[in-house]
């Protein structure tokens, strides 16, 4: 199985800071078809996952401009920029490109 | 307004049944693909099945594969998870998914919570 191996675990930033979440997977996450199902969610405290980025950097509807998607191959990265209170929470890496499907360990957002 | 609501989870005994259900509403059930994924007490999430639109294709996890069914009624807008030879580390908050395209989980429900213990 695809192990995505998410770091730091825990991440404390300051009000208006950036921060930076890496996800790095035991394969390559790139499909044959050229696309990669890399995906991040965040799981806000008391409330299921919601999805914030597919296919490596899209943002989903409605997501703000601040969160950002990058990579390729087995190495990504979500950044926040100029966090806000709402952001605090767990988020989730997720590939789709092997199976089973798998979840990354998760990082939790704590605001300083 | 996409709304995706499970049920019947509850405290059963090790090796004991459960069957969830999440009706789906808000948008053509019959159109997408679903998913199951758990999350244990304190622990990250976990998918751990996936089923095609018209049924044709269903995945699992290594985890629940040859226990667990996923099925559906596209007639009533309905979701299943059949859960047999249930054990303590199958405890978990179980969510259903709606999967947009190509895998991405759209929506998901608020949860049912799934206790195996004797």
């Amino acid at each position: 199985d695809v192990v995505l191996t998410q770091t730091p675990v825990s991440l404390s930033v300051t009000l208006g800071d950036q921060a930076s979440i890496s996800c790095r997977s035991s394969q390559s996450l790139e499909y044959s078809d050229g696309y990669t199902y890399l995906e991040w969610y965040l799981q806000k405290p008391g409330q299921s996952p919601q999805l914030l980025i597919y296919g490596v950097s899209n943002r989903f509807s409605g997501v703000p401009d601040r969160f950002i998607g990058s990579g390729s191959g087995t190495d990504f990265t979500l950044k926040i920029s100029r966090v806000e209170p709402e952001d605090l929470g767990v988020y989730y890496c997720f590939q789709a490109t092997h199976d089973p499907l798998t979840f990354g360990s998760g990082t939790k957002l704590e605001i300083k | 307004e996409v709304q995706l609501v499970e049920s019947g989870g509850g405290l059963v005994q090790p090796g004991s049944s459960l069957k969830l259900s999440c009706v789906a509403s808000g948008f053509t059930f019959s159109s997408y693909n679903m998913h199951w994924i758990r999350q244990a007490p304190k622990k990250g999430l976990e998918w751990i099945a996936l089923i095609y639109y018209d049924s044709s294709n269903k995945y699992y996890a290594d985890s629940v594969k040859g226990r667990f069914t996923i099925s559906r009624d596209n007639s009533k807008n309905t979701l299943y998870l059949e859960m047999n030879s249930l054990r303590s580390e199958d405890t978990a908050m179980y969510y259903c998914a709606k999967d947009y395209s190509s895998y991405i989980l759209d929506y998901w429900g608020q949860g049912v919570m799934v206790t195996v213990s004797s």
